[in-house]
This record gives C-alpha cells, sequence and structure tokens, in this order.
C-alpha cells in the first residue's frame, strides 16, 4: 500500500520569503514522487518528480524538492515566494517496485502568498 | 500536443438525468485515470485503464458510475442516475508508460440540483 500526507492545509508566506510545503509518503518499496500545482478552475500541473539520483530535484516555476528516503519526505521549497505562486499543491507518490501506474495524492495544501 | 482534452467544461444537471463526461487522452499514452475531486474527500481516484482495459475500478462509487474506453482515444464516465452527492470535479488524467507523470485535464465540474 502507499500513501500520502501533507500535514499543513494551508501554508502562509510573505512575498519574498522562501517557502515549504511539507509532505511525507509511505510505500512497500522505493518510490516515485512528484508535486503537482492546482491553480483555481484548472487540472493539476506537474512541478517536478524524483525518480532517483540526486536528493535535490529542481522543477519549473523555480520550485524546488528535497528526498529525504531516512525521513520519507519530500518538502517542496522555493527561495523567494511569488503571490502568483499561490495555489493548491499536491503531493503524490508511485511505489516503482509495482506494475501499477497509480498515483496516490495528498489531501493538497494552499499555499497563500501575501503581498 | 493540445494535452488532455476533457468535455463539457461544466455540466448542470436534474437529480435522476443520466450524464457522461467525455476525455481525450495525450496521443500515445496508454493509461488513463479518472479523478473526482471535492472538498470533503479531496482527490479520489475512480478507475485506471491500461492499454483500454479497465485495471483498477475499487474507486468507483456505486454502480451509478461506469467508466469505458473503446480506443487509445477516448475515454467516457457516466453516472446514471445522477444524486446530488455527485457534484464535484471529475479529472482524466494519462500517462505514457515508462514514464512516470500524469497529465491532467482541465476537469469537468458537474452540478446535480
Amino acid at each position: 500500500a502507499q500513501s500520502v500526507a501533507q500535514p499543513e492545509d494551508q501554508v502562509n508566506v510573505a512575498e519574498g520569503n522562501p517557502l515549504t510545503v511539507k509532505c511525507t509518503y509511505s510505500v512497500s518499496g522505493n518510490p516515485y514522487l512528484f508535486w503537482y500545482v492546482q491553480y483555481p478552475n484548472r487540472g493539476l500541473q506537474f512541478l517536478l518528480k524524483y525518480i532517483t539520483g540526486d536528493n535535490l530535484v529542481k522543477g519549473s516555476y523555480g520550485f524546488e524538492a528535497e528526498f529525504n528516503k531516512s525521513q520519507t519526505s519530500f518538502h517542496l521549497k522555493k527561495p523567494s515566494a511569488l503571490v502568483s505562486d499561490s495555489a493548491l499543491y499536491f503531493c503524490a507518490v508511485r511505489d516503482r517496485s509495482g506494475g501499477s501506474y497509480i498515483p496516490t495524492f495528498g489531501r493538497g495544501t494552499s499555499l497563500i502568498v501575501h503581498p | 500536443d493540445a494535452g488532455v482534452i476533457q468535455s463539457p467544461r461544466h455540466e448542470v444537471t436534474e437529480m435522476g438525468q443520466e450524464v457522461t463526461l467525455r476525455c481525450k487522452p495525450i496521443s500515445g499514452h496508454n493509461s488513463l485515470f479518472w479523478y473526482r475531486q471535492t472538498m470533503m474527500r479531496g482527490l479520489e481516484l475512480l478507475i485506471y485503464f491500461n492499454n483500454n482495459v479497465p485495471i483498477d475500478d475499487s474507486g468507483m462509487p456505486e454502480d451509478r458510475f461506469s467508466a469505458k474506453m473503446p480506443n487509445a482515444s477516448f475515454s467516457t464516465l457516466k453516472i446514471q442516475p445522477s444524486e446530488p452527492r455527485d457534484s464535484a470535479v471529475y479529472f482524466c488524467a494519462s500517462v505514457l508508460q515508462g514514464y512516470t507523470e500524469a497529465f491532467f485535464g482541465q476537469g469537468t465540474r458537474l452540478t446535480v440540483v
């Protein structure tokens, strides 16, 4: 079984400050990990993924995420937040060892960046 | 490529009516998912197809829901009869085998009154 936890329903940050959106996961084997962003009235858009290799993954719009196997975490980060980053962020996991392509999504974290 | 295309974008229907949601996956993608998003339950997987074959439909809430994928470029999700509690945003997503990330459509916002 695989699962994802996003412990914060909402994260508030001032524009220009660094942001972190937290994600922890559980899988039987090794994980594929993903972050998606959803703007109002839109579908989910892929931001970045961890497959293997370097634990620090860089993605779209200046976002990055760090894979931490010992803490089973994959937190999303950005050095300097923009108001336009305000959106709903989803973490997802897929067990690499399974034959299924089904990702499991967290409940989402609403990021609000204040001017 | 235009991405995953869903239609209609919005649907308002009366309780008891049949509703059909449509999805065109990205050309060449061979896995397709239907998700439902609500405030209460978040993003729920309804059904997963691989090479047009339903692999996992354990998320389909009840017999009123059915999904088909007659060919690689088209899928439908049907609700018959619809109920107010079916009101949600329904997303379709596709994945290319051998790759990992899913690509989502814009969603269909369903309102059952």
